[in-house]
């Protein structure tokens, strides 16, 4: 079974501060793995995702994840945050083509200026 | 836009009742997914269709129910609902494809459902 776990479920930082939220995944097979971002009354958007490859991968929005296998690990990154960054981030796994994504509990961004 | 429309947007309802809630995946789109997404439990898996039979299951009470049309809109029906009931209902559509190669799943904006 698969299982994704987002440690911390609120981060808070200063506008122009590196932005870090953390993710790790349970896989029994080489997992798919994905960033999602939630703004208030909205749908969930894709940021990024990694399936194979290059194991840094780049998103929208300036943010980016490492696919770490000895870590089991896909933190997400952004080197300067913006008060637009404030929502709520997911992260998820997959391993086949077309089954379900399998969500983290989500960790709410804040953004102070 | 996402391209994965959901309808209603907001739904309130007494206890006892049922409801059914739409989507149109994008379009080109055979897997439609349900899910459920509350304060307590985060977003949880309901259901998965592909090209109108059921793929897979998961959390999914037996109340409730979804299916998909031979267009490829679905529907989740919800029935005797229960307070724990309200959430925000999320239907996401994706491409599949042959092989290991995992697409991502575009998200509609959510039904609300409120049940008083």
């Amino acid at each position: 079974a698969q299982s994704v776990t987002q440690l911390g479920s609120h981060v808070s930082v200063s506008e122009g501060a590196l932005v870090l939220l953390r993710c790790n995944y349970s896989s029994s097979v080489p997992p798919y793995l994905f960033w999602y971002v939630q703004y208030p009354n909205q749908g969930l958007q894709l940021l990024l995702k990694y399936t194979t490859g290059a194991t840094l991968v780049k998103g929208i929005n300036g943010f980016e994840a490492e696919f770490k296998k000895s870590e089991t690990s896909f933190h997400l990154t952004k080197p300067s945050a913006h008060m637009s960054d404030a929502a709520e981030y997911f992260c998820a796994v997959n391993s086949w083509a077309g089954t379900a994504l399998i969500f983290g509990k989500g960790t709410t961004l804040s953004v102070s200026s | 836009d996402s391209g994965v429309t959901q309808t209603p947007k907001h739904l309130i309802t007494a206890t006892g009742q049922r409801v059914t809630l739409r989507c149109s995946p994008r379009s080109g789109d055979l897997s439609v997914y349900w899910y459920q997404q509350s304060l307590d439990q985060g977003l949880q898996f309901l259901i998965q269709y592909y090209n109108g039979e059921e793929r897979a299951k998961g959390n999914i009470l037996e109340r409730f129910s979804a299916q998909q049309f031979p267009d490829l809109h679905s529907e989740l029906n919800l029935s005797s609902l229960e307070l724990g009931d309200s959430a925000l209902y999320f239907c996401a559509s994706s491409v599949e494809l042959t092989g290991r190669v995992g697409p991502e799943a575009f998200f509609g904006q959510g039904t609300r459902l409120t049940v008083v």
